[in-house]
């Protein structure tokens, strides 16, 4: 089956300006997750969504911002990009199961701010 | 607070030799435990994962991991790399009664096999 899809793969914008990164689970996923990695802060958790809402958020500010369909896709937004943004974000999918839940992740989206 | 810490930032080794990756972790709580690897330019695959039993649990790719709960580790290991293993490799770990998606990771372990 297909695995977890994000758009864009890559993309390059400045600062000041929005983003919106894109998610699709796995087919009958019903939890996504989205990840900030840099080699400087490792990989570091962002939101959590289920059946359209946010179940918990991770220590960003609120420029960070997500949201989830009720197909289960679920975006992510970051609005007045800072170079520190520059980041490859990944976003992962589960049915979820409690206690025995797995993480797929996909290829991720390589944010570069200028 | 939560935390992850792997104990090598980066090994490197000769294919055939064995391999061992420290993971300690600090979590007040039942915790589910995981090492995924992220192989260049790729994104990361789970290698193996630990929810309750055997302490001993076997991955993919040869790869195994012992979680000791007294000494809250959960080492990795691979009695022989091949060139192909080589990559990053992360330790994970959750609350059995947390976030479903929220893992805490280590830093990562970068290991270089060279032929």
């Amino acid at each position: 089956k297909a695995g977890v899809t994000q758009t864009p793969r890559y993309l390059i914008k400045t600062r000041g300006q929005q983003v919106t990164l894109s998610c699709s689970p796995i087919s009958g996923h019903r939890s996504v997750s989205w990840y900030q990695q840099t080699p400087g802060q490792g990989l570091q958790f962002l939101f959590e969504y289920f059946s359209e809402t946010q179940r918990n958020k991770g220590n960003f500010p609120g420029r960070f911002s997500g949201r989830q369909f009720s197909n289960s896709r679920s975006e992510m937004n970051v609005s007045t990009l800072e170079l520190g943004d520059s980041a490859l974000y990944l976003c992962a999918s589960s049915l979820p199961l409690l206690g025995a839940n797995v993480l797929t992740f996909g290829a991720g989206s390589r944010l570069t701010v200028l | 607070a939560q935390s992850v810490s792997q104990h090598n930032h980066h090994v490197i080794l000769s294919e055939a030799a064995s391999l061992e990756l420290g993971c300690n972790y600090s979590y007040g709580g039942t915790v589910n435990l995981f090492w995924y690897v992220q192989y260049p330019g790729q994104h990361l695959q789970l290698l193996l994962k630990y929810f309750s039993g055997d302490p001993l649990v076997k991955g993919i790719k040869g790869f195994e991991a012992e979680f000791i709960k007294s000494k809250f580790s959960f080492n990795l290991r691979k009695p022989s790399v091949q060139w192909s293993d080589t990559a990053e490799y992360f330790c994970a770990v959750t609350g059995t009664t947390d976030s479903w998606g929220k893992l805490q990771f280590g830093a990562g372990t970068q290991v270089v096999v060279t032929p």
